[in-house]
């Protein structure tokens, strides 16, 4: 029963590049959030997602950064026009009904570093 | 302003003694409270969960209280091995948040054999 997998693991982008980070669920899980920790600070909520929907937004900023679950296939964050204060550790969690299950499990990251 | 407080101090703790962590939180009321372990470059991972109204969680040597007047909880491992090193991470599950969770900056435990 493979975890959350995320990809890729480290990813070094250029300023102004795009970034694209890529999340799998855990098998059952149709619930995503993706959280940004920075440097010496705690995991900052960014985005939560069900298939097809984004359904908590609030953690995420105004400009550069979208995110989606499609119905088929992972769900994707999105940075565009990367800038140095982007360089961060990105995780995805899944969980099942957040109704009546809390429990998120997190994947191994994704490690930005902006050049 | 909303603030979840863990001692940023390392906790240097002796093999077989009990490591215990604090978790306070302000302007927050949170349904849930959550404890996950983090190890260098990899993801936090889930622990224990303690609701609103529960007083004592224990899960074999892990043991979380939560105190909703004091706004507090405490995170006590007993007989702790050197295995146990980690950064401990405290979360908070708003209500009708979503699910999402609102997380200390962990506090860190060296187990010391």
């Amino acid at each position: 029963n493979a975890g959350v997998m995320q990809n890729p693991r480290h990813l070094v982008r250029r300023r102004g590049q795009e970034a694209r980070l890529r999340c799998s669920p855990m098998k059952g899980h149709s619930h995503v959030y993706w959280y940004r920790q920075l440097p010496e600070e705690g995991l900052k909520f960014m985005v939560y997602l069900q298939k097809e929907n984004i359904i908590d937004e609030s953690g995420m900023p105004k400009e550069r950064f979208s995110a989606e679950f499609p119905k088929e296939g992972p769900s994707i964050l999105r940075i565009q026009q990367v800038v140095r204060g982007d360089s961060a550790a990105y995780f995805c969690a899944s969980s099942r009904d957040p109704g009546r299950d809390y429990e998120q499990y997190f994947g191994p990251g994704t490690r930005l570093t902006v050049t | 302003s909303q603030k979840i407080e863990q001692n940023s101090e390392a906790l240097n703790i002796q093999e077989g003694k009990t490591a215990t962590l604090t978790c306070n939180y302000t302007n927050y009321s949170p349904a849930y409270l959550q404890w996950y372990r983090q190890d260098p470059g990899r993801g936090p991972v889930f622990l224990l969960l303690i609701r609103e109204n529960e007083k004592e969680k224990r899960k074999e040597r892990l043991k979380v209280t939560f105190d909703t007047t004091l706004k507090q909880s405490l995170f006590h491992i007993t007989a702790s091995q050197p295995a146990d090193s980690a950064t401990y991470l405290c979360a908070l599950g708003l209500p009708y948040g979503n699910n999402r969770l609102a997380f200390g900056k962990g506090n860190q435990v060296v187990v010391i054999p």
